[in-house]
């Protein structure tokens, strides 16, 4: 079946500092992918996705990476904000009717 | 612009107790999903709907029904309850396949079965 990992359960950064989110998949067919931020009692909130045929998307202070030689994907946040404290899940589709979802890393920001 | 819609947001059961989870979107979205959070674990699918009139078993079927009721609306039925069912449900919408479109997720329904 699918494996979506995270490297790290959970990370603390310093506000200002950037933030750097990774995640590992196993299905190299796996060809959509989505971050997603969690605050606490809410539902996951979608920030930035990308295809297999790019390496690289930017948003407003994200960016992901990924590479696709060793199926590991990377969210960036630039200058971490208070508001940026959340649990952070990557998401896989291989093209079938459903995302298989990591885990999640708890990011903290520390003022 | 509400998006997604889940009630209740709590609930309490005792084993054995029916319940129905409703779930509503007003995005015009095509595809409709449940899914379940528990502690440690991604999220996983339930069931699905990619357009109305039609559902789909996900990953983790066993002890839920679910209705497509019309496009607006998905409900996830737990016919008796059972103690390794309590969990976090969410409901999510898309415009299109999943395979190319983002979910967009409600807040949730946190539900415990004693």
């Amino acid at each position: 079946g699918e494996s979506v990992g995270l490297h790290l359960p959970t990370l603390s950064v310093q506000e200002g500092d950037n933030s750097i989110i990774n995640c590992a998949y196993s299905n190299s067919a796996s060809d959509y992918f989505i971050w997603y931020k969690q605050e606490s009692g809410k539902g996951p909130q979608f920030i930035i996705d990308i295809r297999s045929n790019m390496d690289k998307r930017q948003g407003q202070r994200v960016t992901v990476l990924l590479n696709k030689t060793v199926k590991h994907l990377s969210l960036q946040i630039a200058a971490t904000q208070p508001g940026d404290s959340a649990v952070y899940f990557c998401a896989e589709n291989n093209g079938g009717n459903q995302f298989y979802f990591g885990t999640g890393t708890s990011l903290t920001v520390i003022p | 612009n509400a998006g997604v819609t889940q009630t209740p947001k709590f609930q309490v059961l005792k084993t054995g107790q029916s319940m129905t989870l409703q779930c509503a979107q007003d995005m015009n979205h095509n595809s409709m999903y449940w899914y379940r959070q528990d502690p440690g674990m991604g999220l996983r699918l339930i069931y699905y709907s990619a357009s109305e009139g039609t559902t789909d078993k996900g990953e983790v079927p066993n002890g839920y029904n679910v209705s497509r009721l019309n496009k607006r609306e998905f409900s996830l039925r737990l016919e008796s309850a059972a103690p390794s069912q309590t969990s976090v449900y969410f409901c999510a919408s898309a415009l299109g396949g999943i395979s190319n479109q983002p979910q967009h997720f409600g807040d949730g329904t946190r539900l415990s079965i004693l």
